[in-house]
């Protein structure tokens, strides 16, 4: 009963650097999301997934790639880190809009804080 | 595109107290969710309210979308409530993605 696994949890990078965050979830769910947290800002839509071979743009995707190559899991990578990519990134996911709810309602992540030096 | 602001930024109360958090939007939303992040960090669903009143235990949600704002009232305040909570709209037409407000932190002491 994972739910939406971050890793890794932590990382330090140096200016330059490049990293991949893993996001996967056991749920089936069709969607995913990557966000980032601020201090002030709230959380911010880097790249979403709406299924499988997917990815599209959100607020704030420069940077950044993704790629959904399997369902249950949802990259995020950081070609050549800079100190404003300091942040605490969360990764969710959600069957989307449903008949049920009416509302398309997201799992979230515990969260990995990465801070580039 | 959309624009969401809550208020007030942060929020200090001793246990037992009553609160007001509201969140404004900029324009027409097909749903609009209130997140609880603890203080470890993990976020929570609250409610999902596109219009109306929902009730939780203490805590209840408000949607007056023609007037675009949502407001969520916690009443009799515990320890545990302490966190930020977010307001999040799915904007209209439907997008498939949820934009976040920029949270009140509320601070519950003893």
């Amino acid at each position: 009963n994972a739910g939406v696994t971050q890793t890794p949890k932590f990382r330090v990078l140096k200016t330059g650097q490049s990293m991949t965050l893993l996001c996967a979830q056991d749920m089936n769910h069709e969607y995913m999301y990557w966000y980032r947290q601020d201090p002030g800002m709230g959380l911010r839509l880097i790249h979403y997934s709406v299924g499988e071979g997917t990815t599209a743009k959100g607020e704030v995707p420069d940077g950044y790639n993704v790629s959904r190559l399997k369902k249950q899991n949802f990259l995020l990578g950081l070609e050549s880190a800079a100190p404003s990519q300091t942040s605490v990134y969360f990764c969710a996911s959600s069957y989307g809009v449903t008949l049920e709810s009416g509302a398309n309602v997201l799992t979230f992540g515990a969260g990995s804080r990465l801070t580039v030096l | 595109g959309i624009q969401v602001e809550q208020s007030p930024p942060d929020l200090i109360l001793q246990e037992g107290a009553n609160s007001t958090l509201r969140c404004n939007f900029s324009d027409s939303v097909n749903n609009l969710q209130w997140f609880h992040q603890n203080p470890w960090g993990q976020l929570i669903n609250l409610f999902y309210i596109p219009s109306g009143t929902k009730q939780n235990g203490r805590l209840s949600a408000t949607t007056v979308a023609t007037e675009r704002y949502s407001l969520l009232y916690i009443s009799s305040s515990q320890t545990t409530d302490s966190g930020v909570y977010f307001c999040a709209v799915d904007p209209f037409p439907y997008t498939d993605k949820l934009i976040f407000g920029t949270g009140t932190r509320l601070q519950v002491f003893p």
